[in-house]
């Protein structure tokens, strides 16, 4: 069983810039949310989505969007990046739309650097 | 949300249990107690999590007071690879998003 991977896991960008960050979900999820964790803190939800579609979202700027393809890999893009977007970027997975009670597969995360 | 309130530190011998404790006075009847941890360089890892009932698995067990107000997360045997930061997370059985505080950072000593 593959687990969650995400790439790339490094990235440096400067500020302004997009980036777009890749997550491929375990086998058998359907389900995946993005998390932000900045350093020294717990991570931030920004959003999930099931079945393509964002379904949940935290309190981030629309800046942050994403995207979910039918083989349930996503994306995670950010425009017009901030100094304060330096973060590591996790992408969790499971399998089970709004059921809170699913265990969620966390994924080593990206690092980005926005300089 | 509810809140938890968690210890910043723990240190533990290697092979001796460690108990983790966590708050969660706000706690509704609907709200499920979820463990997480994150060993350095990785993303959280699911450890256990439990309602009403004492939990057992094969990483940990989690005791609920009868009041539920609060829990405790028990390694039993400690090991090097349990240095982590572990969160305490209260989850609605009709929610899916983690809300992480700070979560404890336990150390383990060799």
């Amino acid at each position: 069983e593959t687990g969650v991977t995400q790439s790339p896991t490094h990235l440096i960008k400067t500020r302004g810039q997009q980036v777009t960050l890749r997550c491929s979900s375990q086998s058998g999820h359907n389900t995946v949310s993005w998390y932000q964790q900045a350093l020294g803190q717990g991570p931030q939800f920004i959003f999930q989505y099931y079945r393509e579609e964002e379904n949940g979202r935290g309190n981030f700027p629309p800046r942050f969007s994403g995207l979910q393809f039918p083989n349930y890999s996503s994306e995670l893009n950010v425009n017009a990046l901030e100094l304060d977007d330096s973060a590591l970027y996790l992408c969790a997975s499971r399998f089970g739309g709004t059921k809170g009670t699913d265990t969620q597969y966390f994924g080593p995360g990206t690092r980005l650097t926005v300089l | 949300d509810a809140k938890t309130t968690q210890p910043n530190s723990m240190e533990s011998n290697e092979e001796e249990p460690v108990h983790l404790p966590c708050n969660h006075s706000t706690i509704s009847g609907t709200d499920y107690i979820h463990w997480y941890r994150q060993l350095p360089s990785q993303g959280p890892e699911y450890v256990i999590h439990g309602l009403t009932s004492n939990v057992n698995n094969r990483m940990a067990s989690l005791a609920i007071a009868e009041d539920r107000k609060s829990s405790t997360l028990i390694l039993h045997r400690a090991t090097l690879r349990d240095a982590a930061v572990y969160y305490c997370i209260l989850l609605r059985s009709n929610d899916y998003k983690l809300s992480f505080g700070a979560g404890t950072t336990v150390t383990v000593r060799a």
